[in-house]
């Protein structure tokens, strides 16, 4: 089963604006991550933030996590046509097994 | 270390055959995990090794799936009897000893049942 739920299932944005994918869960987590996936491809790690943790910082994405509404947020700052991807969360609870979203789709259209 | 590898890319076999996927991880990493995706929908997870222990298997992984990491370093995944709905990317990630870090994935096997 998938923990996570991303919204919105897709965002379409031109170049230099920002994007930002939500992800909402259902149980208490150790730490909540983001990946990219292109195409057909495998995933890449983009960010960990832990349960203990608010609002974590890397170039120019930034999340937030808020444990109380069981809630995530990836911000995408100054986007460009190479951002243009699928989206996951996925959560660790007890084992560090991760459980994912269904994703959010970018188009970054030049 | 180049990263997590899986072998093969691509495989399309006949309904009924089986198949095996080798992934393996960054050689520090002692977690290695499986996951199976479907289009439109995220990774789902099948299967978890500690080292050469399989600790955990989800519920999908029916009895025709098995895993092994005989060596605690590369795994195994074979499909016996391949129907259909098996099509999907199968995916294998490692991560380091260290509880609550990071996942790292390989560029996953397509499976095509024909």
């Amino acid at each position: 089963s998938q923990q996570g739920e991303e919204d919105p299932q897709a965002l379409s944005i031109q170049e230099g604006e920002n994007a930002t994918m939500n992800c909402s869960y259902k149980t208490s987590i150790n730490n909540l991550q983001w990946y990219r996936q292109n195409s057909g491809r495998g995933l890449v790690h983009l960010i960990l933030i832990r349960s203990n943790e608010r609002e974590k910082h890397s170039g120019r994405l930034r999340v937030t996590l808020d444990t109380s509404k069981k809630s995530s947020s990836l911000l995408i700052t100054a986007s460009r046509a190479a951002d243009t991807a699928s989206y996951f969360c996925a959560t660790t609870s007890g084992y560090s097994t991760l459980t994912f979203g269904k994703g959010t789709m970018l188009l970054v259209s030049p | 270390d180049t990263g997590v590898s899986q072998d093969p890319r691509h495989k399309i076999t006949k309904r009924g055959q089986n198949v095996t996927f080798r992934c393996d991880p960054i050689s520090e990493h002692n977690r290695l995990y499986w996951y199976r995706q479907t289009l439109g929908q995220g990774p789902e997870f099948l299967t978890y090794f500690q080292n050469e222990a399989q600790l955990e298997k989800s519920r999908l992984l029916s009895d025709r799936f098995s895993a092994e990491r005989p060596k605690g370093s590369f795994s195994t995944l074979e499909i016996q009897r391949t129907e259909q709905g098996d099509s999907a990317m199968y995916l294998c990630a490692s991560s380091s000893p260290v509880v609550g870090t990071e996942a790292f994935f390989g560029q996953g096997t397509r499976l095509t049942v024909v």
